[in-house]
């Protein structure tokens, strides 16, 4: 099955400096990507995704890179602001397939 | 669009009692709805899958006598914790799918279960 890894597990960024999310996955056929958003005692929220046959997808301050040789996709958040703070979950699905989460981002976002 | 309502958002029972947890998806048909179970500071962990009009597909580990699963509508899955114990207490969240493969997935709140 498919095996999705999430780096870094916590991170620390000043108001207005940018964030980067890392997940890698295992299983080549994966061909959906989410990105989650999880405040405190919530369930998770999609904020973007992006499909295989796409490499960039952008919203706003927030975008999403995939590497399909690499088998690695990223989130980027740009200007960051108090209220980005939260878990991040990335997730990897290939067709009726349940979905797989990486193990989580806590980003705090320093004012 | 594509709202999961989850019901209750948190409860508090005594052991050996049953919860039932709702998940309704509000604006649209939702033929597969999947619940999981979050410990503090971890992922989201897959318990069961739940196909309306046929049983629930349950993970490897999860007891499905124990977490029952019920998908009688196209907007309504229940999962019925049964015989609670306090091991039992964690944060379950239910999602559902709007759409065929491929579909972004939709997340209730989250429902907080106390089990005293």
């Amino acid at each position: 099955g498919e095996n999705v890894e999430q780096h870094p597990s916590t991170l620390s960024v000043q108001e207005g400096d940018s964030a980067v999310i890392k997940c890698t996955y295992s299983d080549s056929a994966s061909n959906y990507f989410p990105w989650y958003k999880q405040e405190l005692g919530k369930g998770p929220q999609l904020i973007i995704d992006i499909r295989s046959n796409v490499g960039e997808k952008k919203d706003q301050r927030i975008a999403v890179t995939l590497n399909k040789t690499a088998k690695h996709f990223s989130l980027h958040i740009t200007e960051t602001q108090p209220e980005d703070s939260a878990v991040y979950f990335c997730a990897g699905l290939r067709g009726y397939q349940k979905v797989t989460f990486g193990t989580g981002t806590k980003l705090q976002v320093i004012p | 669009g594509a709202v999961v309502s989850q019901h209750p958002s948190w409860v508090i029972c005594k052991s050996g009692t049953s919860v039932k947890i709702e998940c309704r998806s509000l604006d649209f048909q939702a033929t597969t709805m999947f619940w999981y179970r979050q410990f503090p500071k971890q992922s989201l962990m897959l318990m069961a899958t739940s196909n309306e009009g046929s049983k629930a597909t349950y993970e490897q580990g999860v007891e499905k006598d124990k977490f029952l699963i019920n998908h009688a509508s196209l907007t309504l899955s229940t999962l019925t914790v049964t015989s609670a114990h306090p091991e039992d207490s964690s944060f379950y969240i239910c999602s559902a799918r709007a759409g065929q493969t491929g579909s972004p997935l939709h997340f209730g709140n989250g429902t907080r279960l106390t089990v005293t």
